[in-house]
């Protein structure tokens, strides 16, 4: 089945600077790329997500990247906030295959002021 | 937030016991999806369901089952708990099969569940 590899597992940046977390993936055929947010004891929010047929997407300072070729995607963030703090996981899904998606295991990003 | 909600939000158990979860998935949300999600881990999939029937399954034994009601509600009962089965159970739901965007999937606030 599907493995996501995420990395790094923790990322500290100071309030401003850009943030960028890579997930790769083994599941050539997967299609769909979801990415989740979850502040402690709160429910997973998804914060953007891509599908396979689009190289980039943004959403004012979130964009995502994805590279089918290496299968990889990366979220990147920017000028970031106190408030953007928060475990963030990379997901992977193959739409053909059944709906279940397939999460790294997170990153923990500590944004300081 | 979603429209997505769960009950309980937290549940002790012990060794052996029997419990069930429930989901009430977003309004014209047809799937429903249950992750567990172990301390300081990605969310597993458990299993999904569609029209009142399982539509996939991940890897987790027999004692982890489901149900799917007409309204599009969910159970996940697990029976014969272990200390491994405590986690933080999530359930997803998701826009109708064939439509727009039907992968995209919206997390309930989960189900905090302690195996003693």
């Amino acid at each position: 089945g599907e493995n996501v590899e995420q990395h790094p597992s923790t990322l500290s940046v100071q309030e401003g600077d850009s943030a960028v977390i890579k997930c790769t993936y083994s599941d050539s055929a997967s299609n769909y790329f979801p990415w989740y947010k979850q502040e402690l004891g709160k429910r997973p929010q998804l914060i953007i997500d891509i599908r396979s047929n689009v190289g980039e997407k943004k959403d004012q300072r979130i964009a995502v990247t994805l590279n089918k070729t290496a299968k990889h995607f990366s979220l990147h963030i920017t000028e970031t906030q106190p408030e953007d703090s928060a475990v963030y996981f990379c997901a992977g899904l193959n739409s053909n295959s059944g709906y279940a998606l397939n999460f790294g295991k997170g990153t923990s990003l500590l944004v300081t002021p | 937030e979603t429209g997505v909600t769960q009950s309980p939000t937290h549940l002790i158990k012990t060794r052996g016991q029997q419990v069930t979860l429930r989901c009430s998935s977003q309004s014209g949300h047809n799937t429903v999806s249950w992750y567990q999600q172990a301390l300081g881990q990605g969310p597993q999939f458990i299993f999904q369901y569609y029209r009142e029937e399982e539509n996939g399954r991940g890897n987790f034994p027999p004692r982890f089952s489901g149900l799917q009601f007409p309204n599009y509600s969910s159970e996940l009962n697990v029976n014969a708990l272990e200390l491994d089965d405590s986690a933080l159970y999530l359930c997803a739901s998701s826009s109708p099969h064939g439509g727009t965007y039907q992968e995209t999937q919206y997390f309930g606030p989960g189900t905090r569940l302690l195996v003693l």
